[in-house]
């Protein structure tokens, strides 16, 4: 089992939409969960970290954290297709010291 | 948010030279890493530092190496570059903030070995 997975996709959205990504993880000690967006060919791009139970809201994205169930969702709102890129998760551990990437979800926004 | 420099951004080179991919940070971050990641596909963290003079492997590995003298700088070293090592290399810094790590990214070096 990978310690974070996400469903590659792709995730097609008209625009317009809300888009729903999920992450799973399996580190019941991680404590914090960041959502990157990476465009194709380009380097990822910091959107959001949360660390509590619950949501987290900036502009258009919605970051919501379920420690129970060990899981962590984006949601973007109004979707544009600007928005078409592969969105990674990442789990940080602080005993390990370690951040872990998902393998990400790609996502297509279409007009 | 860091500041974070890649050069060059991309490289095309011959089988058996010996490169230098440089990384500089301007935000005096303790934390850097190197990640390969090829395209499509998921990253892959080969080299990391806790800071000056720490350098340490990471879970996918590399024939390159890396040093650490100046916080600022962290270089990755291909001695004889390999067709097998095109990829693109992504060099990040992080700052602890009491809560969590947060990892920047450098904009990337895309090499391609012939």
């Amino acid at each position: 089992q990978k310690e974070v997975e996400q469903n590659s996709g792709p995730l097609s959205v008209p625009e317009g939409a809300i888009a729903s990504l999920n992450c799973t993880y399996s580190d019941r000690g991680s404590q914090s969960f960041f959502w990157y967006r990476q465009y194709s060919g380009k380097s990822p791009e910091l959107i959001m970290f949360i660390y509590s139970n619950g949501d987290k809201e900036d502009g258009r994205f919605t970051a919501q954290l379920n420690k129970a169930s060990q899981y962590v969702s984006l949601l973007i709102r109004d979707s544009q297709p600007s928005d078409s890129a592969t969105y990674l998760c990442a789990v940080f551990q602080a005993a390990g010291n370690k951040l872990t990437f998902g393998g990400g979800t790609r996502v297509l926004v279409k007009p | 948010e860091a500041d974070i420099y890649q050069t060059p951004r991309y490289l095309v080179i011959g089988t058996g030279k010996k490169i230098t991919l440089e990384c500089s940070q301007t935000m005096g971050h303790d934390k850097m890493y190197w990640y390969q990641q090829d395209p499509g596909m998921e990253l892959h963290l080969i080299h990391y530092s806790y800071g000056v003079n720490s350098t340490e492997k990471g879970d996918l590995s590399s024939e390159s190496t890396v040093s650490r003298i100046r916080t600022e700088h962290f270089p990755l070293t291909l001695e004889s570059a390999r067709p097998s090592h095109t990829s693109q290399y992504l060099c990040a810094s992080s700052e602890w903030s009491g809560l969590t790590d947060t990892q920047y990214f450098g904009p990337g070096t895309r090499l391609t070995v012939l």
